[in-house]
């Protein structure tokens, strides 16, 4: 049982590029999001999701695009890098929209922009 | 904006040794949650205590809950050196009109436990 699987582990991009942060999991999740962490900031909460094509804007949504076509994947597009997306980026789900659910979290994916 | 709010910042101790870290929020919750996050990985769910509740445990951690200052604490007893991890607090409150909650997370404390 893998989890919560995010790809890539670590990521350069120079500003004006786009990418994607892939996130996939397992566990047949209802719910997922993407959060940021920085330095001193701890992690915000980028864009969540509540099922298979619903998505919403969490903290921090600009810059980043989200869809969900399926249950098991929701990946992060970032349409024009800049600097200030210099982060660790966190992939989590949970059950289901519940109140009280644990979130399961990937392992990061460690992003600079220069 | 961070909801909760971890202190101390950071804490060393010695094995064996008791580590307390405290977490205060602004608004009203429906559950509190700790998370450890070893360096370089994802963050892992520790324990979650509902707004009703005020004091649970598990294992070597004990947690209290005290809705009206708005404040939790984490307890980990007889610490060891793999404790040494950064801890978040993280509060669940309902995202208006969504049907759903968002967990709001604190800065963290760093905890080293020194063998």
């Amino acid at each position: 049982n893998a989890g919560v699987t995010q790809t890539p582990k670590f990521q350069v991009l120079k500003t004006g590029q786009s990418m994607t942060l892939q996130c996939a999991q397992d566990m047949n999740h209802e719910y997922m999001s993407w959060y940021r962490q920085d330095p001193g900031m701890g992690l915000r909460l980028i864009h969540y999701s509540v099922g298979a094509g619903i998505t919403d804007q969490g903290e921090v949504p600009n810059g980043y695009n989200v869809s969900r076509s399926t249950t098991e994947d929701f990946p992060l597009r970032l349409l024009s890098a800049a600097p200030s997306q210099t982060s660790v980026y966190f992939c989590a789900s949970k059950i289901d929209r519940g109140v009280n659910e644990k979130l399961f979290f990937g392992s990061g994916t460690q992003l600079s922009v220069l | 904006s961070q909801q909760g709010e971890e202190d101390p910042q950071a804490l060393s101790i010695q094995e064996g040794e008791n580590a307390t870290m405290n977490c205060s929020y602004k608004t009203s919750i429906n559950n509190l949650q700790w998370y450890r996050q070893n360096s370089g990985r994802g963050l892992v769910h520790l324990i979650l205590i509902r707004s009703n509740e005020r004091e649970k445990h598990s294992g070597r951690l004990r947690v209290t809950l005290d809705t009206s200052k708005k404040s939790s604490s984490l307890l980990i007893t007889a610490s060891r050196a793999a404790d040494t991890a950064s801890y978040f607090c993280a509060t669940s409150s309902p995202i208006s009109g969504a049907g759903s909650y968002q967990l709001t997370f604190g800065k963290g404390t760093k905890l080293s436990v020194i063998p």
